[in-house]
């Protein structure tokens, strides 16, 4: 079975710092990770994805994210962070299977 | 199209009534897929279609809930005697492949609020 957990359902980072978003998953399988964000009255979109090959994977928008297999981990970051960046992010995990198992989202505000 | 299409965005409904919620998933998307958000969460699996096939149904919550995709395109899901805890936005997804390793296509959901 497959699940995740994202730390801290609220995070707040001034314009211009750094952003981490933390993740961690459970996976009997190895797995595929993504990260999802969500404007308000808006669907997910694909921020990056993990399914193999190099373990730090870039995305749009400036994100990246690390797969650590030893820590159950695929944190998201960002050097530095715009107001536009406010929004939902949402961590998910596959074992390549029919679904997708979801975090239950952090909340990102960027302070002026 | 060019995405993920959903309809209505909005849906009030009265307690017991039925509603359909319609998904027009990207031309040529072999996958459909059918998520619940409860506010504050998560989207959960609902349910996933490979072109018309019904594969896996196992996320709906009761026999209240069904979904059908008859020619592999458009997909609706209907809820029969609405409750007050089915309010919640219901994502559609569509992904090009068998498998969801590429990830999803989502539209903007219909949130259904029912009262």
């Amino acid at each position: 079975a497959q699940s995740v957990t994202q730390l801290g359902s609220h995070v707040s980072v001034s314009e211009g710092a750094l952003v981490l978003l933390r993740c961690n998953y459970s996976s009997s399988v190895p797995p595929y990770l993504f990260w999802y964000v969500q404007y308000p009255n808006q669907g997910l979109q694909l921020l990056l994805k993990y399914t193999t090959g190099a373990t730090l994977v870039k995305g749009i928008n400036g994100f990246e994210a690390e797969f650590k297999k030893s820590e159950t981990s695929f944190h998201l970051t960002k050097p530095s962070a715009h107001m536009s960046d406010a929004a939902e992010y949402f961590c998910a995990v596959s074992d390549s299977g029919n679904q997708f198992y979801f975090g239950t989202g952090t909340s990102l505000t960027v302070i002026p | 199209g060019a995405g993920v299409s959903q309809s209505p965005r909005y849906k009030v409904a009265k307690r017991g009534q039925d509603v359909a919620l319609r998904c027009d998933p990207i031309s040529g998307h072999v996958s459909l897929f059918w998520y619940q958000q409860a506010l504050g969460q998560g989207p959960e699996f609902l349910t996933y279609f490979q072109n018309e096939a019904q594969l896996d149904k196992s996320g709906l919550p009761s026999d209240r809930f069904f979904a059908e995709r008859p020619e592999g395109s458009v997909s609706t899901l209907k809820i029969q005697r609405t409750q007050q805890e089915d309010s919640a936005v219901y994502l559609c997804a569509s992904s090009l492949t068998r498998t969801d390793a590429y990830g999803y296509t989502f539209g903007s959901g219909t949130r259904l609020t029912v009262v």
